[in-house]
């Protein structure tokens, strides 16, 4: 497809084990974002990579979370030892440079933490 | 540090005009933008404004900028039931940085 691809669309875990979420930019867009939706928080911007940069790690909750892409193409978020409190939706999105701050987001992954 | 505000929820009736606020905290944005979120769908931009307009029009949304409040506002004409939706106002300073947003407001379309 065109779009951005993240899998799995939901994933249920127990607490304590880790869980690893992919997602595929658009082709050619040298931009991709990690961002967390939970309910009632909004948006909450997680680790940005742009290019062959060092990615802005600024917005990651603690050292459980980590984030890679390989060939300045996938990425996979990983987060260690869940918690009940990381139970959200995960949004992808990646970007050109193009019309200034137009990213194209995947539909997410639900990530459900018993 | 940055923070985006935004109403919650708004409900009207089909027909009627819609009235979303945000206001942010940030004076550097350069870029100003409006997110629509539907059902079960990631976001999608649905329009922005460069900081230095006070007003940008695009069919039936109207976007008004008010620098000195830093107050944002998306007017939505004719609202229809196909407007239901999430709408996020977010900033960002230039280019590719990551964008803040705030947390969304739930727009109900009322027949």
């Amino acid at each position: 497809g065109a779009g951005v691809s993240q899998s799995p669309s939901n994933k249920v875990t127990e607490k304590g084990k880790d869980v690893e979420l992919r997602c595929d930019p658009i082709s050619g867009h040298t931009a991709l974002y990690w961002y967390r939706q939970s309910l009632g928080q909004g948006l909450e911007f997680l680790i940005y990579f742009q290019g062959n940069s060092a990615p802005d790690k600024s917005g990651l909750p603690s050292d459980r979370f980590s984030a890679e892409r390989t060939g300045g193409s996938v990425s996979t978020l990983t987060i260690q030892r869940t918690q009940q409190e990381d139970s959200a939706v995960y949004l992808c999105a990646s970007s050109f440079s193009g019309t200034p701050g137009e990213l194209f987001f995947g539909e997410g992954s639900r990530l459900t933490v018993l | 540090g940055e923070d985006v505000e935004q109403s919650l929820f708004l409900s009207v009736r089909e027909g009627d005009s819609s009235v979303i606020n945000c206001t942010y905290t940030d004076s550097s944005s350069t870029y100003l933008y409006w997110y629509k979120q539907e059902p079960g769908a990631g976001l999608q931009l649905l329009t922005y404004i460069f900081s230095n307009m006070d007003m940008k029009q695009d069919q039936r949304l109207t976007v008004l900028l008010n620098k000195k409040d830093k107050h944002l506002s998306l007017r939505i004409a004719d609202t229809q039931t196909g407007d239901s939706a999430i709408y996020f106002c977010a900033e960002g300073v230039s280019g590719n940085t990551p964008l803040v947003f705030g947390k969304g407001t739930r727009l109900s379309v009322i027949a």
